[in-house]
């Protein structure tokens, strides 16, 4: 079956790095875009950034751009998020979600894993 | 303004349908996008529901019920998600998206109480 599991989270300082992971399994890896999406505690859904299924290129959100990185490993069946200069409104969980050739449908999310930034 | 705003809650009684709304911003198209539509219950991650663009093309999520179906109010430049037959399962918070400018953008959600 179809899994996606987040790993990476914790407490982490303001300016320090992190990077998370999402191991996939169940499905072609490389039929598919990958995202990162998180939500800060007691708010709404706010997308961070896409890879595409070939990973030929990448998008960023704005309030992202400049200090996060997606990566994908296609042999690992792992997509990562390297983030830097992380600030406080940071703080959210994190999850990977994927859409089929780019179509734009999520249609599966693993878990989520929560980022703490704070000194 | 913000590029989709959806009203912060919304009540409805068991048996009724609830319609919710995505407003795109003032210049921003309704008829040229896919309205994309999530929900999530407390404590789990979004669950993908449907994608609209026009009667014909529309996706329906896997295992989704017919009872949940797209549309789009041209004159209110609004994306609507109505449920109908509401049962107390979809109390939750719903969710709207587009891929816009390059990124994708999430609605603010929308409350929604079965009472």
């Amino acid at each position: 079956q179809v899994q996606l599991v987040e790993s990476g989270g914790g407490v982490v300082q303001p300016g320090r790095s992190l990077r998370l992971s999402c191991a996939v399994s169940g499905f072609t890896f490389s039929n598919y875009g990958m995202h990162w999406v998180r939500q800060a505690p007691g708010k709404g859904l706010e997308w961070v950034a896409l890879i595409w299924y070939d990973g030929g290129n990448k998008y960023y959100a704005d309030s992202v751009k400049g200090r996060f990185t997606i990566s994908r490993v296609i042999s690992q069946n792992t997509v990562y998020l390297q983030m830097n200069s992380l600030r406080g409104e940071d703080t959210a969980v994190y999850y990977c979600t994927r859409d089929h050739y780019n179509s734009g449908d999520f249609d599966f999310w693993g878990q989520g894993t929560l980022v703490t930034v704070s000194s | 303004q913000a590029v989709l705003t959806q009203p912060s809650s919304l009540s409805a009684s068991p048996g009724a349908s609830a319609s919710l709304t995505c407003t795109l911003r003032s210049g921003i198209n309704v008829g040229t996008y896919r309205i994309y539509w999530y929900r999530q219950k407390p404590g789990s991650p979004p669950q993908y529901l449907l994608r609209y663009k026009s009667d014909s093309e529309k996706v329906q999520g896997s295992g989704v019920p017919s009872r949940f179906s797209g549309s789009k109010d041209a004159s209110a430049n609004a994306g609507i998600l109505l449920i109908s037959g509401l049962q107390s399962e979809d109390e939750a918070d719903y969710y709207c998206a587009i891929w816009h400018i390059s990124a994708w953008v999430f609605g603010g959600g929308t409350k929604l109480t079965v009472l």
